[in-house]
């Protein structure tokens, strides 16, 4: 166990929907960072918050957002949802912003039809 | 842009032999290298890691080897045993943030 949670483990919505995945990071860190997993893109890197600031951003698309709340944890909103959203999403958490293993969470399946 | 990749995709070993996975990265601007397992259904998890200003670091039957002229990382796995049968994912990571750009990843296949 990595101290890392995500909820819902599985999610399966419908195409032009809004869904919302949360991660707790482990007691302490202060970085909280998103990947993207699909079979074709392999493991991407979607954006970091450290103590509730944006710290770097990768390919995140403008449908889908983010944020670090006061207590640590972290929020990814995706919307108007496509097939491909499809996914595997990661929740990583660091105790700084860099430089430093991240520990990842178990992961939100999340299914479009 | 950026990218890492891995020359394997599947290597098969026979349990008790040692494994070598490979990595290749493209940024030389890298300076830190990160490898993660993951196990079917699991998060990834973090095996070892290395700063560019070594080139080797051993962990409990692991080392990972790095070869900055040539943008090579491998890791060795000694005695390697079917609970290391997964995904193994090298990761670099530049400047001030934890962003990391993954490898496409290695299947490794232990056979009893």
């Amino acid at each position: 166990d990595s101290g890392v949670t995500q909820t819902p483990k599985h999610l399966i919505t419908a195409t032009g929907q809004r869904v919302t995945l949360r991660c707790s990071p482990r007691s302490g860190d202060l970085s909280v960072y998103w990947y993207q997993q699909s079979l074709d893109q392999g493991l991407q890197f979607l954006i970091q918050y450290y103590n509730g600031e944006e710290r770097a951003k990768g390919n995140i698309l403008e449908r889908f957002s983010a944020q670090q709340f006061p207590d640590l944890h972290s929020e990814l909103n995706l919307s108007s949802l496509e097939l491909g959203d499809s996914a595997l999403y990661f929740c990583a958490s660091s105790d700084v912003a860099g430089h430093t293993e991240a520990f990842f969470g178990q992961g939100t399946r999340l299914t479009v039809v | 842009g950026e990218s890492v990749g891995l020359h394997l995709p599947t290597l098969s070993v026979q349990e008790g032999d040692n494994s070598i996975i490979n990595c290749a990265y493209s940024n030389s601007a890298s300076d830190y290298f990160i490898w993660y397992k993951q196990e079917s259904g699991k998060g990834p998890q973090f095996i070892i890691d290395i700063r560019s200003n070594m080139d080797k670091r051993q962990g409990q039957r692991v080392t990972v080897l790095l070869n900055k002229t040539v943008k090579h990382l491998s890791l060795q796995i000694a005695a390697t045993q079917p609970g290391d049968s997964a995904v193994y994912f090298c990761a670099e990571n530049s400047g001030n943030t934890g962003k990391l750009i993954f490898g496409q990843g290695t299947t490794l296949q232990v056979k009893p």
